[in-house]
């Protein structure tokens, strides 16, 4: 069983609708990394949080601690989210990352 | 943005043949990392450094090697490429401003024939 699980692992919406990511990990961790990859394109850190809630822009990005699950959430979505989305943790105030596999999301017009 | 670079961007190679590609980071970073990612796999950690001269192996290290002997610039070298290695490789180095936030390069396409 991997360490970090997401779900799902691909998602279409239309343009305009509220998605959810899901995250799931089974190990202690000091903080978690939410990241975005467009197609072909480098990766850019969206979030890291180690508790409660943060927002940027229509990103919202949540994480329970006790449960062990994180979600990020895009309000009003729109194509060019369009991407893989990839949830990391950290164990260690510098410590090695362990990724989970990535959500693909498609957002049609 | 911090600036992390990585060259080549591309590469094309035959098996048994050294590869070297750079990572380079403007920003006195201490922590930076190289990964690995492959279809049905995370990104997967290969070397990492936590200074000039300080490395250490990650999870899939075997067939690599790193130098790091300058802040700035981040190393990885595959001494005899195999068809295994191909795969798109990122850098990334972690901020000092937000401890723990993570930069990514644009990352390397490695192709070895």
């Amino acid at each position: 069983k991997n360490e970090v699980e997401q779900s799902p692992q691909n998602l279409t919406a239309q343009e305009g609708e509220f998605i959810t990511i899901n995250c799931s990990y089974s190990v202690g961790i000091s903080a978690l990394h939410w990241l975005q990859q467009h197609p072909g394109g480098g990766i850019v850190s969206l979030f890291m949080l180690s508790s409660g809630k943060k927002k940027h822009g229509r990103l919202i990005a949540t994480i329970n601690i006790q449960e062990k699950h994180s979600s990020l959430h895009i309000t009003a979505s729109h194509p060019r989210d369009s991407a893989v989305y990839i949830c990391a943790v950290g164990r260690g105030s510098q410590g090695n990352l362990i990724f989970g596999k990535g959500t693909k999301l498609s957002v049609k017009p | 943005d911090a600036g992390i670079t990585q060259s080549p961007r591309h590469k094309v190679t035959e098996t048994g043949t050294p590869v070297t590609l750079r990572c380079h980071q403007t920003e006195n970073h201490r922590y930076m990392y190289w990964y690995r990612q492959d279809p049905g796999h995370g990104l997967r950690l290969i070397h990492y450094s936590y200074g000039v001269k300080d490395t250490d192996k990650g999870e899939v290290s075997d067939g690599y090697s790193v130098s790091r002997s300058k802040t700035e610039d981040f190393l990885l070298t595959l001494e005899s490429a195999t068809s295994s290695q191909t795969s798109v490789y990122f850098c990334a180095s972690v901020g000092t401003s937000k401890p723990g936030e993570l930069f990514f390069g644009e990352g390397s396409r490695l192709t070895v024939l």
